[in-house]
């Protein structure tokens, strides 16, 4: 079974520039997340699709940062304009099922930013 | 707002030995816990998944616990080896199917 696939799996921009990550999570799965892991730091949910409906988007930076899930399938993170402090690596899960805490997620390999 | 930490923040120990890390999360009100293992420039990989009404699970030599009234977890290495040198990060999953992390653990295991 394949995994979670992420590109590009690193980046480098100029503040004020914009990035787009890509994730296709494994076939079949109808939940997926992206997380934001800042060096030393344990990752932070930015949002989560279940199919291609957003569930949680609380913790994304609604200004900057925008995501969405086509046909329910692959995902996109866009960040528009990138700030210095957006340099960090975002990972990709995505889940089996939609509901409940029964199943564990499977994490893509990550895309590191780098802001300069 | 649940809270997951983790201590020691870094572990160095020689090979063969047994170890325990610690994790601690403030809302007992969770769906499960989990320990996902991450190595330098990877993603993580999940470890152990304990159901909030389960005490403990084990695989190889590791072996994870959950006291859910305390809100602790903790993860025991059974005679550690280098290649189980990497960060560890438990994660609880509370209402709303939130998933939060701890800080992790960076552990090297030292030949």
């Amino acid at each position: 079974e394949a995994g979670v696939a992420q590109s590009p799996r690193y980046k480098i921009i100029e503040k004020r520039q914009s990035v787009a990550f890509w994730c296709n999570p494994i076939s079949g799965h109808a939940t997926l997340y992206w997380y934001q892991q800042i060096l030393g730091q344990g990752p932070k949910l930015l949002i989560q699709f279940q199919n291609n409906g957003v569930v949680d988007d609380s913790q994304l930076p609604k200004d900057r940062f925008s995501a969405e899930r086509l046909k329910g399938v692959d995902s996109t993170l866009k960040i528009q304009p990138a700030k210095l402090e957006d340099s960090a690596v975002y990972l990709c899960a995505s889940r089996l099922g939609t509901s409940g805490g029964q199943e564990t997620q499977y994490f893509g390999p990550g895309t590191r930013l780098l802001v300069l | 707002k649940q809270e997951v930490t983790q201590i020691p923040a870094a572990l160095s120990v020689p090979e063969g030995e047994n170890l325990v890390l610690n994790c601690s999360f403030t809302d007992s009100a969770i769906y499960n816990l989990q320990w996902f293992r991450q190595d330098p420039g990877k993603g993580l990989t999940s470890l152990l998944l304990i159901q909030s009404s389960q005490r403990e699970q084990t695989s190889g030599r590791l072996n994870a616990s959950l006291d859910k009234s305390s809100g602790r977890s903790t993860l025991y290495i059974a005679a550690s080896q280098p290649g189980d040198s990497a960060t560890y990060l438990c994660a609880v999953t509370s209402g709303g199917n939130q998933f939060y992390f701890g800080t992790g653990t960076s552990l090297t295991v030292i030949p």
